[in-house]
Parts: C-alpha cells; sequence; structure tokens
C-alpha cells in the first residue's frame, strides 16, 4: 500500500527554472493538498483540490500553479523558480466524506539557487 | 486571522520523563484538533479531538482537547528516545484545511 508518494525527493534548481512536483495517492481520496514547511513556521498550505478538475489557493499561492487532472494525481509548478521557494513540500490527501485526518507524503526537498 | 501557536518550541528531557506539549488555538469554525508526529520525513497522524475533555490515549501518548479554552495538551510518559520528533498541531475548520502550529522539537536523551 504507496499511500502518497511524491516525485522526485529531492531537486536543485537554479533561479528562473520551472519545474513540477508530482504527488500521486492510490487510496481514492477526493482531497489533496499542498504545502511548504520552511524552519520555524510550520506547514503552510499553497494550494488543494477537492475533486478531480478544481483547484483553490491556500495561506501562500503566488509564484505556484496546481492542476489536478486525474483523481489520483496533483501536481505542483513552479513557473519560474526563486530562492525564496527553496524549502521541503510536503503532499497531502483526504477523504472527502467524514471528519478524517490528512494523510501525507515523504516530501520533496526543493533548492533554488 | 486563523493561528495555532505551539509550546514550547523546544524541548530537551531524558528517557523516562515525562513531557507535556501545549497548543492554543483562534480558528473560525472549529472542526477538529490534530496531533502529529514528524520525524524524518512525512509527518504521521496520532490523534484527532473534535469534543472537550474526551482523552484520546495510546500506549504513552495521550491528548485532551478544552474547547473552551481553545487548547490542547499533548502528554508523553516514560519517554524513549524513539519519540524524539517534531510534534505539530493543526486544526481543522469546516472547509477541509488544516492550519498547523510552528511544531514542537522534542529531543529524547538516553
Amino acid at each position: 500500500n504507496a499511500g502518497v508518494t511524491q516525485t522526485p525527493k529531492f531537486r536543485v534548481l537554479k533561479t528562473g527554472q520551472s519545474m513540477t512536483l508530482l504527488c500521486a495517492q492510490d487510496m481514492n481520496h477526493e482531497y489533496m493538498y499542498w504545502y511548504r514547511q520552511d524552519p520555524g513556521m510550520g506547514l503552510r498550505l499553497i494550494h488543494y483540490s477537492v475533486g478531480e478538475g478544481t483547484t483553490a489557493k491556500g495561506e501562500v499561492p503566488d509564484g505556484y500553479n496546481v492542476s489536478r487532472l486525474k483523481k489520483q494525481n496533483f501536481l505542483l509548478g513552479l513557473e519560474s523558480a526563486a530562492p525564496s521557494q527553496t524549502s521541503v513540500y510536503f503532499c497531502a490527501s483526504k477523504t472527502g466524506t467524514g471528519n478524517q485526518p490528512q494523510h501525507f507524503g515523504d516530501g520533496t526537498r526543493l533548492s533554488i539557487l | 486571522e486563523d493561528k495555532v501557536v505551539q509550546s514550547p518550541l523546544s524541548l530537551v528531557v531524558h528517557e523516562g520523563d515525562t513531557v507535556t506539549l501545549n497548543c492554543s488555538y483562534e480558528v473560525t469554525n472549529f472542526r477538529s484538533l490534530l496531533w502529529y508526529k514528524q520525524e524524518k520525513k512525512a509527518p504521521t497522524f496520532l490523534f484527532m479531538l473534535t469534543s472537550s475533555g474526551i482523552e484520546k490515549k495510546s500506549g504513552r501518548l495521550s491528548s485532551i482537547l478544552d474547547k473552551k479554552e481553545l487548547f490542547s495538551i499533548l502528554n508523553i510518559t516514560a519517554t524513549q528516545t524513539g519519540d524524539s520528533a517534531v510534534y505539530l498541531c493543526a486544526v481543522s475548520s469546516n472547509t477541509g484545511k488544516l492550519i498547523f502550529g510552528q511544531g514542537t522539537t522534542l529531543q529524547v536523551k538516553p
């Protein structure tokens, strides 16, 4: 049972480059989330999705875009990477029914030089 | 603005000690409070609390919620080195989104 899988695990980018982080879940969850985790700041919500084809902004959406073309996948894109986007990125998912916890992937460590 | 505040931010204890971690919150449309443990990678779910005064317990870990005073505590008794981790408190609103605290870093020394 894979749960929530994030790829890649590590990446180093140069300022201005673009990239896409992939999150895949095999639990048939409706809701999916992207967070970033920075020292001393906990996890902050970037974007989220409550179902296939829908996305919404979270607390810190600027500089990021997302897409949810398939229920099991949630993609996070950086169009023009900036050093301020150096962080650890976590994806999470949860069922849309009932009051259930979010389940997290292992994270992607991204460094922007 | 919704916020969740954890204290202390870091804590160093010795094996066998008991620790209490604190989480206070100001969140509109509160639905539940969750505790997660984060070692090197993914946060892993510990407890979800929705009602005041009911203690959730799993082995040496327990947690309680006070909805009137807007806080929760996580207790760990007879700590072990394997309890060393970052403990995250998060509050869920009726939108399904989680608001996280800064986390408490616990180090348990042998």
